[in-house]
Order: structure tokens, then C-alpha cells, then sequence
């Protein structure tokens, strides 16, 4: 398995700041996925972060607004820009390792609190 | 569009009792399917996956199965105890999707002492 070690695992920002969200994993991964999950629902990919070019966004999620970026297989990061109370949710890094099977692995999850 | 389901939102049961969380899905055309269980303000730790080959897979008292003609799945959790309590999820991969995975809303589960 993979371990996914994700900063800050909570923060509470003011509206109109930005947080930048960091992923590194201990191993090298072939996919790495970043997901919303707002208060009482499930899980929502943003989108998928691809090493060393952009990120493919899905449906309703743009790059001015989740910046990501990949420099290489280990590590990941997801910047919420422009706040407002509306982005207060869980982020929640994902990797699928290099391994057979496709198992997904999720990180602890970074829970955001915008005021 | 694809889209996944869970039934029940919510469910309380005695401990010791067996009991099945069920989990169905529009599309038929999958690579795999993952149950994951979450804890209060945690992430997701990864139960089970089935590969759209398998019909089932087991792990200690928990079995899930497939079924992709009928678009369902279930998880059968074996004798309850209350540290089973915790909200679990389907994920399901459907072909084509990059391996990205699409989750159901999550079955809530309290085990009682």
C-alpha cells in the first residue's frame, strides 16, 4: 500500500486568502487525484494531477480557481484560490500505486474553514 | 451519466448481527469497484476492491460482491461489533474514466453495544 501524508490536515482562512494543499506519498505513483468533499456529502473528483504538464479538470472545476501542480511521481499540491465560505469542505489527496490491481489509496484529508 | 447509489442513508443495528450495505450503479461497463469505510473527520481507508472480472472478494468478516449485469453490489459485514460504526462508501471506476472514481453518498452505520 501507500502511505499519503497531507499538510495542513486543518485550517480555518479568511475570505479572498488562498491555501495551497500538499500530497507526497512514499513511493512512486502512477495516478494522483484530488477530491472535494463537502459538508455531508460524498466525495467529488476536481481532478486529476499529471506529472510535469496540467491537470485535467473535471466538470464544474477550473484552473484559475484549483491551481495543481505535479513536479514529479511522489508529490502533489491543490491550491484553493480566492475563498469564499463556500469552498469549507474536506480535500482529500488520492493515489493509485504503481502495483497491480488499481487499488485507490486516500490521504487523511485537509479540512478547510473559510470565514 | 454515471452515477452510483447507496441504500440505506443511515443504519443502526445490535451488535453481533450480520447486516448488508448495498451499493448499485448505472453503467455496466466498469474496470473495478472499491468499498472504503470513513470515520468521523478522517479519510477514507480502502476495504475491498473488485476487479470487474470477480464476483466477489473477502477480507477477515467482511465479503463484498458484484454483480454487473444488474448495476449492484453489495458489502456483508459479519458479526457487528461497534468498532464497525463509521459512514462506507462505493467507489466505482466505469470504463474509460481514467481509472478516476465515481462514489456513492455513503451508508452510515452504528453498531450498538
Amino acid at each position: 500500500s501507500a502511505v499519503i501524508s497531507q499538510k495542513p490536515s486543518r485550517d480555518i482562512c479568511q475570505r479572498g486568502t488562498s491555501l495551497t494543499i500538499q500530497c507526497q506519498v512514499d513511493s512512486q505513483v502512477t495516478m494522483m487525484f484530488w477530491y472535494r468533499q463537502q459538508p455531508g456529502q460524498s466525495l467529488t473528483l476536481i481532478a486529476t494531477a499529471n506529472q510535469g504538464s496540467e491537470a485535467t479538470y473535471e466538470s464544474g472545476f477550473v484552473i484559475d480557481k484549483f491551481p495543481i501542480s505535479r513536479p514529479n511521481l511522489t508529490f502533489s499540491t491543490l491550491t484553493v484560490s480566492n475563498m469564499s465560505p463556500e469552498d469549507s469542505s474536506i480535500y482529500l489527496c488520492s493515489v493509485i500505486g504503481r502495483q497491480a490491481k488499481n487499488i485507490q489509496y486516500f490521504g487523511a484529508g485537509t479540512r478547510l474553514s473559510v470565514l | 451519466k454515471q452515477e452510483v447509489t447507496q441504500i440505506p442513508a443511515a443504519l443502526s443495528v445490535p451488535e453481533g448481527e450480520n447486516l448488508v450495505l448495498n451499493c448499485s450503479f448505472t453503467d455496466s461497463a466498469i474496470y473495478n469497484l472499491q468499498w472504503f469505510r470513513q470515520d468521523p473527520g478522517k479519510g477514507l481507508t480502502s476495504l475491498l476492491l473488485i476487479q470487474s472480472s470477480q464476483r466477489e472478494q473477502t477480507s477477515g468478516r467482511l465479503n463484498a460482491s458484484l454483480d454487473k449485469s444488474s448495476g449492484r453490489s453489495t458489502l456483508y459485514i459479519a458479526a457487528s461489533q461497534p468498532g464497525d460504526s463509521a459512514t462506507y462508501l462505493c467507489a466505482v471506476g466505469f470504463s474509460g474514466s481514467a481509472r478516476q472514481l465515481t462514489f456513492g453518498s455513503g451508508t452510515q452505520l452504528t453498531v450498538l453495544p
